[in-house]
């Protein structure tokens, strides 16, 4: 596609359920990162995959939070037993090395 | 770690007045910096990078900012805002070449004024 696609745009969940959130990267992006928007801040690094593997995991905020990319280009990221907390708008980007990082739209994800 | 500290979380101007949106960060190995801009709406736009050469960048939409490694800054600047200019702009910095884990500052909301 012409963009970083992410669905849905809007989530809004109970807490205590589960959420997927997907992200399509840009056709030929191998590397492909998910991060985190809380209202008043800027955005804050999950996750980020080169092809179909986590290459560094380490802004997961807990267990809760786990992301996976099977076939190294739609990712979903999966957050189990939301919290209140997790409100925010969770971005997606991706990259090549020719291209820079590209974000997506985002889903704003409001968890009540 | 890294950490980004944008100075001015609201920045009103009039149009066609010059602007300056300060960013200073904090690293311990040498860094990689970047400037997006959010448009309400829409996702992050890289505005401009300096990787490495030239401490002056220039980016899209007539933006350019400064690298100042003595001060640790890297401020953006455009001479003659537009109302259009009106959007979030956002300062990261990354220790790898590329555009990989970003550490972004809170933002600095650009109102452009008629």
């Amino acid at each position: 596609g012409a963009g970083v696609s992410q669905t849905p745009s809007n989530k809004v969940t109970e807490k205590g359920k589960y959420v997927e959130l997907r992200c399509d990267p840009i056709s030929g992006h191998t590397a492909l990162y998910w991060y985190r928007q809380s209202l008043g801040q800027g955005p804050e690094f999950l996750i980020y995959f080169q092809g179909t593997g986590a290459a560094d995991d380490s802004g997961l905020p807990n267990d809760r939070f786990f992301a996976v990319r099977p076939e190294g280009s739609v990712s979903t990221l999966k957050i189990q037993r939301t919290e209140r907390g997790d409100s925010a708008v969770y971005l997606c980007a991706s990259s090549s090395e020719e291209s820079p990082l590209h974000f997506g739209n985002g889903t704003r994800l409001t968890v009540t | 770690a890294q950490s980004v500290t944008q100075l001015d979380s609201q920045v009103p101007v009039f149009e066609e007045a010059p602007v300056e949106l300060r960013c200073n960060y904090s690293s311990s190995v040498s860094v990689y910096l970047f400037w997006y801009v959010q448009y309400p709406n829409q996702g992050l736009q890289l505005l401009l990078k300096y990787l490495s050469g030239s401490t002056l960048v220039k980016g899209i939409n007539g933006f350019e900012a400064e690298f100042n490694k003595s001060q640790t800054s890297f401020h953006l600047r455009k001479p003659s805002v537009h109302i259009s200019d009106t959007a979030e702009y956002f300062c990261a910095v990354s220790t790898q070449g590329g555009s990989e884990k970003l550490v972004f500052g809170k933002g600095t909301k650009l109102t452009v004024n008629p």
